[in-house]
């Protein structure tokens, strides 16, 4: 079975300061992992994913995350953190890509500060 | 440049009553799934759709039903509404089963009172 962790429910930064969001996931088989983006009161949108091809993966928006096998962990990052960045992201794993396997983590709530 | 549409985008239902969640899609996209938002939960997936003519259980399918009623639309039953149905509920859909959840709606807050 899989499962996603995501430490941290709520992070806080402050405008142009590094943004780091964790997540760690447990899977049998080499995984697919994905991070999504949801802005109030909105569905959730991809933000990258990661499929085996390279280990660093760029998104939309400057985002990125990598791929760390050894530690389990697909963290995303983005180096300057701006106030449209405040939302809630979802990093999910699925160990095939097909849809109806994919399992979320519960969510970090990224506060961008002025 | 409509995506997924979901329509009621609020209700509050009273214990007992019945409702459908109605979703449509504009992508000609062949797979559709329907997932429940709780806080600290993430999304959980109630049920699916491969394809027109197929649905099947996803991890939380107790109390619902649904209905692929033709390639763009996938409702959502609620027959007998209980507190524990209060959620966000979120449509989606991707091109193929293949393929991960790429177009959400904006969701339905439904509150069973």
């Amino acid at each position: 079975a899989q499962s996603v962790t995501q430490l941290g429910s709520h992070v806080s930064v402050s405008e142009g300061a590094l943004v780091l969001l964790r997540c760690n996931y447990s899977s049998s088989v080499p995984p697919y992992l994905f991070w999504y983006v949801q802005y109030p009161n909105q569905g959730l949108q991809l933000l990258l994913k990661y499929t085996s091809a390279a280990t660093l993966v760029k998104g939309i928006n400057d985002f990125e995350a990598e791929f760390k096998k050894s530690e389990t962990s697909f963290h995303l990052t983005k180096p300057s953190a701006h106030m449209s960045d405040a939302a809630e992201y979802f990093c999910a794993v699925s160990p095939d890509n097909y849809g109806q396997n994919f399992v979320f983590g519960p969510g970090t709530r990224l506060s961008v500060l002025p | 440049n409509a995506g997924v549409t979901q329509t009621p985008k609020f209700q509050v239902l009273k214990t007992g009553q019945s409702m459908t969640l109605q979703c449509a899609q504009d992508m000609n996209h062949n797979s559709m799934y329907w997932y429940r938002q709780d806080p600290g939960m993430g999304l959980r997936l109630i049920y699916y759709s491969a394809s027109e003519g197929t649905t099947d259980k996803g991890e939380v399918p107790n109390g619902y039903n649904v209905s692929r009623l033709n390639k763009r639309e996938f409702s959502l039953r609620l027959e007998s509404a209980a507190p524990s149905q209060t959620s966000v509920y979120f449509c989606a859909s991707s091109e193929t089963p293949f393929y991960q959840p790429q177009h959400f709606g904006d969701g339905t807050r439904l509150s069973i009172l």
